[in-house]
């Protein structure tokens, strides 16, 4: 069946503008999750929503960052004023079963995102 | 905080070496560990899975150990092939098991 999937692959943009991120989690799963990865580090968790409320969103690192999920579905994370720290790739993942001990988290593909 | 390190940085081996993938972690209350895999330009793909209560977990030729008092896991991966070539992630849950903390991982070159 279909991953996760994001779009776009890559996104260019210069400091200050504002973008928008795509997540499309794999049917049926209620969990989603949103991560960042900068060049030679591990990802790092933003926000996790289970349906359509952000249930933790500790990871964001200020209120440049913001992310929904109105139907439960797919997600939009959302970057105000871009800066150039900003540039990293930018991976989602969804999960069935969130808070269970064998619940596994599937990534997508990630979005590279470069702030000029 | 929870913190995970995770040595060497980086590993060659020539094909059909076995080898160890170490990661270490500073708080014990774990929810579960995974080991992750990343190819260049791609997602990551869950590996193995090993619970809170769980010592291993094997799945072909790979078999990760926990060894949760000592905040340690190990990835063993036996006869190792080009193929295997990538960056190796662990990642341990958090207490309530909603978010992952990661390694920043062991890129791992095989030559034949």
């Amino acid at each position: 069946g279909a991953g996760v999937s994001q779009t776009p692959s890559n996104k260019v943009t210069e400091k200050g503008k504002y973008v928008e991120l795509r997540c499309d989690p794999i049917s049926g799963h209620t969990a989603l999750y949103w991560y960042r990865q900068s060049l030679g580090q591990g990802p790092e968790f933003l926000i996790y929503f289970q349906g359509t409320g952000a249930a933790d969103d500790s990871g964001l690192p200020n209120d440049r960052f913001f992310a929904v999920r109105p139907e439960g579905s797919v997600s939009t994370l959302k970057i105000q004023r871009t800066e150039r720290g900003d540039s990293a790739v930018y991976l989602c993942a969804s999960s069935l079963s969130p808070g269970t001990s064998t619940d596994t988290q599937y990534f997508g593909p990630g979005t590279r995102l470069t702030v000029l | 905080k929870q913190e995970v390190t995770q040595i060497p940085a980086a590993l060659s081996v020539p094909e059909g070496e076995n080898l160890v993938l170490n990661c270490s972690f500073t708080d014990s209350a774990i929810y579960n560990l995974q080991w992750f895999r990343q190819d260049p330009g791609k997602g990551l793909t869950s590996l193995l899975l090993i619970q809170s209560s769980q010592r291993e977990q094997t799945s072909g030729r790979l078999n990760a150990s926990l060894d949760k008092s000592s905040g340690r896991s190990t990835l063993y991966i036996a006869a190792s092939q080009p193929g295997d070539s990538a960056t190796y992630l662990c990642a341990v849950g958090n207490q309530a098991g909603t978010a992952l903390i990661f390694g920043k991982g062991t890129t791992l070159s095989v030559s034949s």
